[in-house]
């Protein structure tokens, strides 16, 4: 039971690159978070799921993109990366909506 | 094994107490250790702790790191209902494979 796994670690990207981070969950949950987190500040809510098929915008939004294909996959897409958006990603899951268990995070530098 | 626990799992007080979170952790290349408040939405960010010995205040709510024995607390004096909560302690630790470690979390409940 891995719990929630997060892909890559660590990445680099230039102004304008594409990316997938890839987020599993083993543990059925049908709710999923992606979350960024920026130094010395909070999570903010990125999207979530609520089940495979379903996505919503959460409070930052722009410049990424998600899809919910099945209950244990939730990628983050990000289009033309930006600077803004260097900060480390979180993905969560929970069975209601409250309660989370998280990744370990994915750290991405923007230059 | 690196690690995060959180005492107790669970407490219930009544209003007006003072309460005490731990966190302890057992981690290579500690870099900093947050507290979270967990409700019905997104976690909301407490604290940020990255130096033994200096307390942090917010209001009601306190913390300190002690990195020599490797732990850390949240005070929250003169509870309200409002304080009820899910209270995440996470342990920042780059390079050694996690960025993040989570604990279980602490389970709150103030009666009033």
């Amino acid at each position: 039971n891995a719990g929630v796994t997060q892909t890559p670690k660590f990445r680099i990207l230039k102004i304008g690159q594409s990316m997938t981070l890839q987020c599993t969950q083993d543990m059925n949950h049908n709710y999923m978070y992606w979350y960024r987190q920026d130094p010395g500040m909070g999570l903010k809510l990125i999207y979530y799921s609520v089940g495979a098929g379903i996505t919503d915008k959460g409070e930052v939004p722009n410049g990424y993109n998600v899809s919910r294909s099945t209950t244990e996959d939730f990628p983050l897409r990000l289009e033309l990366a930006a600077p803004s958006q260097t900060s480390v990603y979180f993905c969560a899951t929970s069975i209601t909506n409250y309660g989370y268990t998280f990744g370990s995070g994915t750290r991405l530098t923007v230059v | 094994e690196d690690k995060v626990v959180q005492s107790p799992l669970s407490l219930v007080v009544h209003e007006g107490d003072t309460v005490t979170l731990n966190c302890s952790y057992e981690v290579t290349n500690f870099r900093s250790l947050l507290w979270y408040k967990q409700e019905k939405k997104a976690p909301t960010f407490l604290f940020m702790l990255t130096s033994s010995g200096i307390e942090k205040k917010s209001g009601r709510l306190s913390s300190i790191l002690d990195k020599k024995e490797l732990f850390s607390i949240l005070n929250i004096t003169a509870t309200q209902t409002g304080d009820s909560a899910i209270y995440l302690c996470a342990v920042e630790a780059p390079n050694t494979g996690n960025q993040f470690y989570f604990g279980t979390g602490t389970s709150l409940t103030v009666i009033p």
